[in-house]
């Protein structure tokens, strides 16, 4: 298993282009979540997902979307990337809502 | 909303030393979990705590949930230089069916 996925590493954006981060998760986890991690700010919840065509806002939603089409994918879209957007993007999946699986994170620079 | 607030923000210790973050949270808790983050990895998953009063142990790792289960605690013993890392607390509140609000971190460092 290669448990949760995420690409890209790396990104460095302009203010005002869009992305998408992937993750992929292949435990067949019904819970997925995105957060970001800011240094001294711990780990922030942006959107989740609870299952297959349902998802959810968490604390810092603004400017992230969210869709989740299929039990492995979970994809965030940055609809027009701000520097304050500039973080660590990590993703988690869970089979129970309880233990989180994380995945290596991407570091998005924008400038 | 939730709050999860997390002492101290940083604590360098000698190896040998022993080692406590603590976990306060504004409202009770149904759960909390405990997660290591190495520099420059991911947080991973290391317990948790669902019961009041709970105590658990992973060799040098002490893990309790208060009475009341708003606070919780980590306590490592004889630190080791493995030991170094981020140890972040997590909290659900029972009206809640998923979110997990993270405290902020303890980063802990050890001399060898």
């Amino acid at each position: 298993n290669a448990g949760v996925t995420q690409t890209p590493k790396f990104q460095v954006l302009k203010t005002g282009q869009s992305m998408t981060l992937q993750c992929a998760q292949d435990m067949n986890h019904e819970y997925m979540s995105w957060y970001r991690q800011d240094p001294g700010m711990g780990l922030r919840l942006i959107h989740y997902s609870v299952g297959a065509g349902i998802t959810d806002q968490g604390e810092v939603p603004n400017g992230y979307n969210v869709s989740r089409s299929t039990t492995e994918d979970f994809p965030l879209r940055l609809l027009s990337a701000a520097p304050s957007q500039t973080s660590v993007y990590f993703c988690a999946s869970s089979r129970t809502a309880y233990e989180q699986y994380f995945g290596p994170g991407t570091r998005l620079t924008v400038t | 909303g939730q709050q999860v607030m997390q002492i101290p923000q940083y604590q360098h210790v000698q190896e040998g030393e022993d080692f406590t973050t603590y976990c306060n949270s504004s409202t009770t808790l149904s759960n909390i979990q405990w997660y290591k983050q190495r520099p420059g990895g991911h947080p991973v998953f290391l317990i948790q705590l669902v019961k009041s009063g709970e105590v658990k142990k992973q060799k040098r790792l002490t893990f309790q949930f208060g009475e009341a289960k708003k606070n919780s605690s980590l306590h490592i013993t004889a630190t080791q230089t493995t030991d170094v890392g981020t140890y972040f607390c997590a909290g659900k509140s029972g009206g809640s069916n998923y979110k997990l609000t993270f405290g902020k971190g303890t980063l802990l460092t050890v001399n060898p």
